[in-house]
């Protein structure tokens, strides 16, 4: 059984345009987070959430937001995605910080 | 910056030769270790962990990994690869009172039959 689902797995937007990826989890882990992957590059962390509680990576762009309005559920939208924006897009849960206990198969992203 | 160093990109091997994979690690404070794998189409998943304890560990399919402080790494090894552990490896780092990972690039192993 999924434990962490991603939809949609495969999305096309065009430059500018809002795009928005879905998480959601059936294992009650109070940490969420969202890596983006380019190819051919490690997994790099975007952010996540401890609960209600956000926590923003130095680095990730102001143009990457999320939100996490239920335990379940956690989204990443993308305000205006430029061309380097195309990429894999995971969500990954855990119990605690710390460590990734189970991710989801991704998101594919190509901007057009 | 932390940083995680996984030395070979792609790796070839024959059925039932022996792996090590290499990973580096820049940070010197305490850590916790990973190894993640990702078969073909499939989402990543955890094969190990270290967080204290045994520097050995041993994970799901065979496979373990040894923490040696004195050189940053925690090398995955497994005696002897079949064809479906034909797959992408990563490492990764948690510095100990940080909230997420660093991966490594990831290795790309193929196990020909």
């Amino acid at each position: 059984d999924a434990m962490v689902i991603q939809n949609p797995r495969y999305q096309v937007t065009q430059f500018g345009k809002p795009v928005t990826l879905s998480c959601s989890q059936t294992l009650n882990h109070n940490v969420m987070y969202w890596y983006q992957q380019k190819s051919s590059q490690a997994p790099k962390l975007l952010f996540h959430y401890y609960d209600k509680d956000f926590n923003n990576e130095a680095d990730t762009p102001d143009n990457f937001q999320s939100r996490r309005p239920n335990t379940s559920f956690c989204f990443l939208d993308i305000r205006s995605p430029g061309l380097g924006d195309a990429a894999m897009y995971l969500c990954a849960t855990s119990r605690d910080l710390g460590q990734l206990d189970y991710f989801g198969p991704g998101t594919r992203l190509t901007v057009t | 910056a932390q940083s995680v160093s996984q030395h070979n990109h792609h790796v070839i091997l024959s059925e039932a030769a022996s792996l090590e994979l290499g990973c580096n690690y820049s940070y010197g404070g305490t850590v916790n270790l990973f190894w993640y794998v990702q078969y073909p189409g499939q989402h990543l998943q955890l094969l190990l962990k270290y967080f204290s304890g045994d520097p050995l560990v041993k994970g799901i399919k065979g496979f373990e990994a040894e923490f040696i402080k004195s050189k940053f790494s925690f090398n995955l090894r497994k005696p002897s690869v079949q064809w479906s552990d034909t797959a992408e490896y990563f490492c990764a780092v948690n510095r100990v009172g940080a909230d997420g990972l660093t991966f490594g690039k990831g290795t790309h192993l193929i196990i020909q039959p």
